[in-house]
């Protein structure tokens, strides 16, 4: 399958500070990338469409200030969570569908610990 | 939008048992429905798909049925191995690419040695 990368796989940080995630597609272009918010037993949550060129799309309820999404060429989207605090700390992954087929491959996910 | 409900949340079978997760949708549009396993604290796989116009799958020990009169499909796993124990998701989409995939709540599988 194709391969999504995904980086850091582990930040701990401290409360107010920002961090910056990226999902890569290595092999293949993803003109819309997918990120998602996993807590400890549970489903994938999706909270915004990356789209390259354009505005993320954002799920109801997710802050846009708060997470901040660039997708700026068709290989790389980046998550930003901006003043983190403790309440954001979670697993974080980011998905790529890869053309024509249609089939959603994950990064590797990033585990945000605010301090 | 689409609502995907997935049963049992957990299941615990005997190695060398079968292993039964059903899913349900909402969206008649949707067409795309691909199985996830994933291991704690890893990304999610794929593992097998299906699309609309197949009832059956099959790809070694596992399977995945469609009935898409009743919206509803399941993943089918045969002579469980332990390396089987993670949590799986179902999820359905509407291709083409791009569009949202929306993830059951997944079942935890638990395969006894």
């Amino acid at each position: 399958g194709a391969v999504v990368s995904q980086h850091p796989s582990r930040v701990i940080c401290k409360s107010g500070t920002s961090v910056k995630i990226e999902c890569r597609s290595l092999d293949f272009q993803a003109t819309t990338m997918f990120w998602y918010r996993q807590f400890p037993k549970q489903s994938l949550m999706l909270m915004a469409t990356s789209n390259e060129g354009s505005k993320a799309t954002y799920e109801q309820g997710v802050e846009k200030d708060k997470f901040l999404i660039n997708h700026a060429s068709l290989t790389l989207s980046t998550l930003t969570v901006t003043s983190a605090h403790p309440e954001d700390s979670s697993f974080y992954i980011c998905s790529a569908g890869q053309p024509p087929n249609e089939k959603l491959f994950f990064g590797s996910g990033t585990q945000l610990s605010v301090l | 939008g689409e609502n995907v409900e997935q049963h049992p949340s957990t299941l615990s079978v005997q190695e060398g048992d079968s292993a039964v997760i059903k899913c349900t949708y909402s969206d008649s549009a949707s067409n795309y429905f691909p199985w996830y396993k994933q291991e704690l604290g890893k990304r999610p796989q794929l593992i097998i798909d299906i699309r609309s116009n197949v009832g059956e799958k099959k790809d070694q020990r596992i399977a995945v049925t469609l009935n898409k009169t009743a919206k509803h499909f399941s993943l089918h796993i045969t002579e469980t191995q332990p390396e089987d124990s993670a949590v799986y998701f179902c999820a359905a989409s509407k291709a083409p690419t791009g569009n949202q995939f929306y993830f059951g709540t997944g079942t935890s599988l638990t395969v006894i040695p």
